[in-house]
């Protein structure tokens, strides 16, 4: 079963917004990634937030972490047509092994 | 280009033939993790190798078997395939066991027909 949920599951935007996407996640963790596919493409590693953490920037990425309340957001400001992909995010568990689960993802459409 | 080189990059096969997936890990990564996707199950974690060793299993059938050779490149057996193994399977390496971010191959797309 899936660590992480990705909401929405589709989403479509225009160009120039802003765009959120939130994960929840069930099992404590020991950081917690977000990736970004392209269509029939390999994932690429965007951030990593450790769960000491509460928020973290890269560029025009700003991704939140509550582990109170087990759920990550992801938002990309200012987006752009080049942002259309799915993204996941992954969460790294405790313990002595730290398999790293993705969700499903979350399909951006970004409409020029 | 990502670093982590994957063969081929498609592959059509027919139903209980068997074939053999290739993954070189970015340079200075010693683990290699095996993801399989699907169009309706997302992107499941199959198997871990560190080193050479086996370090963790996931969603791994008995069909599937993997291994990590002493140059660290690492290969997926396939057997005795089926329609529903049709899918994208992903490799991707990162430095150590412990996981920070991936870096992820472009993928092999299997076709079983």
């Amino acid at each position: 079963s899936q660590q992480g949920e990705e909401d929405p599951q589709a989403l479509s935007i225009q160009e120039g917004e802003n765009a959120t996407m939130n994960c929840s996640y069930k099992t404590s963790i020991n950081n917690l990634q977000w990736y970004r596919q392209n269509s029939g493409r390999g994932l690429v590693h965007l951030i990593l937030i450790r769960s000491n953490e509460r928020e973290k920037h890269s560029g025009r990425l700003r991704v939140t972490l509550d582990t109170s309340k087990k759920s990550s957001s992801l938002l990309i400001t200012a987006s752009r047509a080049a942002d259309t992909a799915s993204y996941f995010c992954a969460t790294a568990g405790g313990g002595g092994y730290q398999k790293v689960t993705f969700g499903i993802g979350t399909k951006l459409q970004v409409i020029p | 280009d990502s670093g982590v080189t994957q063969t081929p990059k498609h592959l059509i096969t027919a139903t209980g033939q068997r074939v053999t997936l290739r993954c070189s890990p970015r340079s200075g990564d010693l683990s290699v993790y095996w993801y399989q996707q699907s169009l309706d199950q997302g992107l499941q974690f199959l198997i871990q190798y560190y080193n050479g060793e086996e370090r963790a299993k996931g969603n791994i059938l008995e069909r599937f078997s993997a291994q990590q050779f002493p140059d660290l490149h690492s290969e997926l057996n396939l057997s005795s395939l089926e329609l529903g193994d049709s899918a994208l399977y992903f490799c991707a390496s990162s430095p150590q066991t412990a996981p920070g971010g991936y870096t992820f191959g472009s993928g092999t797309r299997l076709t079983v027909v």
